[in-house]
């Protein structure tokens, strides 16, 4: 089984200060990773993924996440949050043999002006 | 060029309607899923098709609920008899190839049972 946590329902940050969005998980072998965000009445739009190599990989919108093997963790990070930010983010984890990914519940960034 | 989009963007059923819920993937994409999401939670799997064929289909929550995609392009979710508890939003999304790891989601359908 494949399960992900994200442990914080709500973060908040002032905008210009760095931001992180903590996801762990748990999957049998080699894990995929993905972020996703999600603005209102619209679908999740794909940020970043790791799949292998480097542990930090950077995504969309000046968006990074660090891979943490023995921590099996997979926090999101941004240098300077931007209001414009604001919005549901979702952590997913699937294992290196199947299609199907498992979700995070969310985390509700809010970027405060 | 043109993304996932999915209709109705909202659709309103009384209790035992049935209703039927569509998918556009991203042409030439090959593989198609639909979630379920409820509010306040993430995304859960209900079903996976590679071409027409319906590879998974472990996340249908009962047998009210149907999926297809015969021509292995649009899909169609279709739900019987609908329940309260079938409210929720329903996700499309698609990838490119089987083993492509990024899925593009649609909009998703708002169903409200009343």
């Amino acid at each position: 089984a494949q399960s992900v946590a994200q442990p914080e329902d709500q973060v908040n940050v002032a905008e210009g200060n760095p931001l992180t969005v903590k996801c762990t998980y748990s999957v049998s072998g080699n894990p995929y990773l993905f972020w996703y965000v999600q603005y209102p009445n619209r679908g999740l739009q794909f940020l970043l993924k790791y799949i292998t190599g480097d542990n930090l990989v950077k995504g969309s919108y000046g968006f990074e996440a660090e891979f943490n093997k023995s921590q099996t963790s997979f926090h999101l990070k941004k240098p300077s949050a931007l209001v414009s930010d604001s919005a549901l983010y979702f952590c997913a984890v699937r294992a290196g043999g199947s299609y199907i990914p498992t979700f995070g519940r969310g985390t509700s960034l809010i970027v405060h002006p | 060029g043109a993304g996932v989009s999915q209709s109705p963007r909202y659709k309103v059923a009384k209790r035992g309607q049935d209703v039927a819920l569509r998918c556009d993937p991203i042409s030439g994409h090959v593989s198609l899923f639909w979630y379920q999401q409820a509010l306040g939670q993430g995304p859960e799997f209900l079903t996976y098709f590679q071409n027409e064929a319906q590879l998974d289909k472990s996340g249908l929550p009962s047998d009210r609920f149907f999926a297809e995609r015969p021509e292995g392009s649009v899909s169609t979710l279709k739900i019987q008899r609908t329940q309260q508890e079938d409210s929720a939003v329903y996700l499309c999304a698609s990838s490119q190839t089987p083993v492509q790891e990024t899925q593009y989601f649609g909009p998703g359908t708002r169903l409200l049972v009343l």
